[in-house]
């Protein structure tokens, strides 16, 4: 499975949009993109996934550049509830495991 | 019911108990997974089983030894701990292969905070 690269750490003011980048350089035409999140001492958490197309949910939205060489989460209005380490993971399709976690970003959202 | 239980919550134990740490799924998910996490560092793959059968040992010590004793539940039994292996156990499950209509994402339990003396 491809590797991620995320910057270790961001703030963001409550209310407002934070953008969350990935780099997955090495991905592969067959590796999906995973976010996830982990709130202090709990288990981590689904955000969302996406393979080629840029993805929507209740909770965010992912952008994958054309080249699928990176992506962005958008949390369109972060709340301090939304403080939590965040990791983007690549896994290959139709793999039964090796969901590696990678360092993930420590964002703080401040009022 | 989309919850993935992990038993007990918190455990503390010496160098020479044996103990067990559980977790069960109700989704009928086909693939399980037990993950450490260190404090400030992110979850490390211990094993996989996949349709009951370990699929992927992570290079782990004998020490841990997983089961899995049908499509809900997967055990992890611990021996003869060090206290460098106090850290929080995840458990988690996946409906399968991602892929089609399988979306390949991972469910977490809780986890077990393991404590070793």
């Amino acid at each position: 499975d491809a590797k991620t690269t995320q910057p270790t750490s961001m703030d963001c003011a409550e209310g407002r949009a934070a953008n969350l980048p990935c780099n997955h350089s090495t991905i592969s035409g067959n590796e999906y993109v995973y976010w996830y999140r982990q709130i202090h001492s709990q288990g981590p958490q689904y955000i969302i996934h996406g393979l080629k197309n840029n993805e929507t949910n209740e909770m965010a939205s992912l952008i994958i550049t054309e080249d699928r060489k990176s992506s962005t989460l958008i949390l369109p209005h972060a709340t301090l509830r939304d403080t939590a380490v965040y990791y983007c993971i690549v896994r290959v399709v139709d793999s039964w495991g090796k969901f590696q976690f990678g360092a993930g970003t420590q964002v703080v959202v401040t009022p | 019911d989309t919850e993935v239980t992990q038993t007990p919550k918190h455990l503390v134990m010496g160098m020479t108990n044996k103990k067990s740490l559980k977790c069960e799924q109700h989704m009928g998910h086909r693939a399980m997974y037990w993950y450490k996490q260190k404090a400030k560092k992110p979850p490390e793959l211990m094993f996989v089983y996949s349709y009951e059968k370990l699929s992927i040992n992570e290079s782990v010590p004998s020490r841990f030894s997983p089961e899995c004793p049908n499509s809900s539940l997967l055990n992890l039994h611990l021996h003869a701990l060090q206290p460098e292996d106090s850290a929080l156990y995840l458990c988690a499950s996946s409906r399968g292969l991602a892929g089609g209509l399988n979306t390949g994402e991972l469910f977490f339990g809780e986890g077990s905070r393991l404590t070793v003396l």
